[in-house]
């Protein structure tokens, strides 16, 4: 029962890499979040996805992008990282239609810096 | 613009003590509200969670209150242990269309032995 994988946990990169982020869910939720976590600033929403194929932007999409090709999985892309871009990124996962709100499962992060 | 706003930053406790983390919000929309417990090195993880149609919930040592009318909401932490040593953030979503969470600033407990 893994609940929700992100891979690396780990990644130091140079501005202008690009990489992407993985993020893996076994417990057939619909919706998958990419967040990035700052200090003193909470967690903030960059994109998310309601369903297979499906994408939308969040509060500071500006950068990133992500794709939803299968359901138990969400990829999280920096096409020319920026040492704004250092954080810690978090994926969650919640809701399967007919049971009401659940709460969002959390991945334990990848922790990116950009040089 | 902060649509959930957190206090304190920081706390420290003695052990046994009771710890109290308040938050206030703005959009008068939202209709779930969880906390979670986030430690270093993990994801957050949900810890206890409200409706606005209740005053009040209790799970075990913790407690949720919370205000309608003055839109806030606080978390109680009863006993607290050094076990209990931790991020809290606390957040605020809606039950429909994409239900992501706007989460608060975060407040380090600490509690010492």
């Amino acid at each position: 029962n893994a609940g929700v994988t992100q891979t690396p946990k780990f990644r130091v990169l140079k501005t202008g890499q690009s990489m992407t982020l993985l993020c893996a869910q076994d417990m057939n939720h619909e919706y998958m979040y990419w967040y990035r976590q700052d200090p003193g600033m909470g967690l903030r929403l960059i994109h998310y996805s309601v369903g297979e194929g499906t994408t939308a932007k969040g509060e500071v999409p500006d950068g990133y992008n992500v794709s939803r090709l299968k359901k138990q999985n969400f990829l999280l892309g920096l096409e020319s990282a920026a040492p704004s871009q250092t954080s810690v990124y978090f994926c969650a996962s919640s809701y399967v239609p007919g049971q009401g709100i659940k709460p969002q499962h959390f991945g334990d992060g990848t922790r990116l810096s950009i040089l | 613009q902060q649509q959930v706003k957190q206090s304190p930053q920081s706390l420290i406790v003695q052990k046994g003590g009771i710890s109290i983390i308040n938050c206030a919000y703005e959009n008068t929309a939202f209709d779930y509200f969880p906390w979670y417990q986030q430690f270093p090195g993990k994801g957050p993880a949900l810890l206890i969670a409200i409706r606005p149609d209740v005053s009040e919930k209790k799970e075990g040592r913790f407690t949720i209150s919370f205000n309608k009318s003055a839109k806030q909401f606080s978390l109680h932490i009863m006993d607290s242990q050094p076990g209990d040593s931790a991020t809290y953030f606390c957040a605020a979503t809606l039950d429909t269309g994409r239900r992501a969470l706007t989460f608060g600033s975060g407040t380090r407990l600490q509690v010492q032995p």
